[in-house]
């Protein structure tokens, strides 16, 4: 079973803290996605990578960032969080470059920017 | 602009059979996914179409006209488990999803 697991569940933050959300895939995938989800809204995605060390903008990077230094490994930063930003962020994972392959989503973690 | 569409909310009853449509204006088209997310969790696949037609996969179907720019998922035998979310997302021509905002499913015993 493929697992997508994320750093934590529930996060509390003050405005201007930077703030880290990470992410791990274990099925060797080389694709890895992070997206927020508001209500109303659909999955937005913020930002994606196809392989170590590259990462492509989604359409709402502003005031994000990340980071892939391992395979397994995609990471989420909030440089300076805003009240804006509470949300729940969602990473998935797949599997494959110009396949079409389904994506495996983690639990989610809940942030709130007070 | 891209655009999904799909009702807010649906209300249906154990046993029964509830159909979930999701209409799409997007540029370019390689296919459109279901998932289901139950509250509080990640979502999870459900189906994948890229041809016109239905596809069945147990319980559950789905359809797609590509002409029409319209799928839905068809659920049967509804239980009570199957109150979730259910989100339609669709490849587009940069092989980028675009989500649909979700139909809430409500199953009454």
């Amino acid at each position: 079973d493929v697992k997508v697991t994320q750093s934590s569940r529930y996060l509390v933050k003050r405005t201007g803290e930077k703030v880290f959300l990470e992410c791990v895939q274990d099925m060797d995938h080389e694709n890895m996605f992070w997206y927020r989800q508001d209500p109303g809204l659909g999955l937005r995605l913020i930002y994606f990578s196809y392989d170590v060390k590259m990462k492509e903008k989604g359409d709402i990077p502003e005031g994000y960032s990340v980071s892939r230094e391992k395979k397994e490994r995609f990471s989420l930063i909030l440089e300076s969080a805003s009240t804006n930003q509470t949300s729940m962020y969602l990473c998935a994972s797949s599997f494959g470059t110009g396949e079409i392959n389904e994506q495996y989503f983690g639990p989610g973690t809940r942030l709130t920017v007070t | 602009g891209q655009n999904i569409d799909q009702p807010t909310e649906m209300t249906a009853t154990e046993g029964a059979i509830v159909q979930i449509n999701c209409t799409y204006q997007t540029s370019g088209f390689n296919g459109l996914f279901w998932y289901q997310q139950h509250a509080g969790e990640a979502p999870t696949f459900l189906s994948y179409n890229v041809l016109d037609g239905l596809e069945e996969k147990g319980r559950f179907s789905s359809f797609l006209s590509r002409s029409k720019g319209y799928s839905y998922l068809l659920l049967k035998e509804l239980q009570m488990k199957d109150s979730a979310s259910y989100l339609c997302a669709v490849l587009d021509s940069n092989y980028q999803l675009i989500w649909g905002a979700g139909t809430k499913l409500i199953i009454k015993p």
